[in-house]
């Protein structure tokens, strides 16, 4: 049980060249959000998924696409990168009811040039 | 609008010392109240949360926290840090206009002195 995986650990993109942070879960949970970390900013919520096939937006979507297909994959896109996207990632899973406990996975460092 | 204030950005405790740190929440219904730790380079970690009943929790790490309505606070509790505690601390509330999320505070930064 490897809990939430996500890939890579650390990026360094070009401004405007796009990519894709994959976040997994083998937990079978129905609820996947994507964060990024700066500091002084705590955790802020970029989209979340409810289950496959149903995304919302958090309070910083913008020049963040997500999709979810499965219940186990919530990738999170960059389409132009921008060098304040550079920030830390945080993506976590939890079973689908608003009082269980979000799952964490170890951070992707996005460094934009 | 729904948000989460942890007014002290760094506090510093000797070992054996108590701890509190705090948490206010803004939410006009019935609040989804947690706690995470974050170690340097980690992910975040549940240490305990609150959505009902006994309005003091217990959770990991000899952590507790107590949800006071009448305050909208929600502050974690230690009495006695050791060094390994030395971490970052974040407060969150659960939310649901229609489908849920969550909203973090900006989290506290525990040093922990020997």
């Amino acid at each position: 049980n490897a809990g939430v995986t996500q890939t890579p650990k650390f990026q360094v993109l070009k401004t405007g060249q796009s990519m894709t942070l994959q976040c997994a879960q083998d937990m079978n949970h129905e609820y996947m959000s994507w964060y990024r970390q700066d500091p002084g900013m705590g955790l802020r919520l970029i989209h979340y998924s409810v289950g496959a096939g149903i995304t919302d937006q958090g309070e910083v979507p913008n020049g963040y696409n997500v999709s979810r297909s499965t219940t186990e994959d919530f990738p999170l896109r960059l389409l132009s990168a921008a060098p304040s996207q550079t920030s830390v990632y945080f993506c976590a899973s939890s079973s689908g009811q608003i009082s269980e406990t979000q799952y964490f996975g170890p951070g992707t460092r996005l460094l934009v040039l | 609008a729904q948000s989460v204030t942890q007014p002290d950005i760094h506090i510093t405790v000797s070992e054996g010392a108590s701890l509190e740190l705090r948490c206010n929440y803004s939410y006009g219904a019935t609040p989804y109240l947690f706690w995470y730790v974050q170690s340097p380079g980690q992910g975040l970690q549940l240490l305990l949360k609150y959505f009902s009943g006994d309005t003091l929790v217990q959770g990991i790490k000899g952590f507790e926290a107590e949800f006071k309505r009448s305050q909208s606070s929600f502050n974690l509790r230690k009495p006695s840090v050791h060094w390994s505690d030395a971490a970052e601390y974040f407060c969150a509330v659960g939310v649901s206009p229609g489908t849920y999320k969550y909203i973090f505070g900006t989290g506290t930064r525990l040093k922990v002195l020997a």
